[in-house]
């Protein structure tokens, strides 16, 4: 068990600009998660997976976010036309139907 | 909407000294994470409670559910420099928190040596 691993750990980009993380969940665990977090903040609930089916988005996902999980496994968060705004650490979660939610440690992404 | 407010937002103690941090919500949840967080890194769980009323104790700390599952609190025993950090409560509608979390706004906690 290796964890939730996130890449990548730190992201610095232009405004308007796409970027897209990736997050690989803990071995045979089925439900994925992403939080938003941001300074001074606890992590605020975007979106979360259970297998490769969508099952909640979070009003604030906005249409220029979109999370994918293909095959049921790992999880890309793209962000299409960065905002300032969108400066934050996004965090990834994972667990199962009978297990709580461990994170990873995150991507920090700064708007420059 | 439901809420989690933590008090206090900040709390400076001396090692060795005791502590409570408080997570109040006017909303019912089936089960309650608590988390800590490090500078740079993502929340690690410490426990989960589901039964009003529930207690339970990690070596030092002890967390307690409201019996109207609407709040909890952390109690540090004898504090360390290692407890330092960011603690988190995060709400949940399923037992196991494996749905969408809520989170507080946190309590970030210093231990002075």
């Amino acid at each position: 068990d290796t964890g939730v691993s996130q890449n990548p750990r730190h992201k610095i980009t232009k405004r308007g600009q796409n970027v897209t993380f990736r997050c690989d969940p803990i071995s045979e665990h089925n439900r994925l998660y992403w939080y938003r977090q941001t300074l001074g903040q606890g992590p605020e609930f975007l979106t979360y997976f259970q297998n490769e089916a969508q099952l909640e988005k979070s009003r604030l996902l906005s249409d220029r976010f979109s999370a994918e999980r293909p095959k049921g496994s790992f999880s890309t968060l793209e962000i299409q036309r960065t905002e300032q705004g969108d400066s934050a650490m996004y965090l990834c979660a994972s667990s199962d139907d009978r297990q709580p939610q461990h994170f990873g440690d995150g991507t920090r992404l700064s708007i420059l | 909407t439901q809420l989690l407010e933590q008090s206090p937002q900040f709390l400076s103690i001396q090692e060795g000294e005791n502590l409570t941090v408080y997570c109040n919500s006017s909303s019912v949840f089936s089960s309650l994470q608590w988390y800590r967080q490090e500078p740079g890194e993502g929340p690690v769980l410490l426990v989960t409670v589901v039964t009003g009323g529930e207690v339970k104790k990690l070596k030092r700390l002890t967390f307690q559910f409201g019996d109207a599952r609407k709040d909890s609190s952390l109690h540090i025993t004898a504090a360390q420099p290692g407890d330092t950090g960011l603690y988190l409560c995060a709400g949940a509608t399923a037992n196991f928190g494996n749905e969408k979390l809520t989170f507080g706004t946190g309590t970030r906690l210093t231990i002075i040596p």
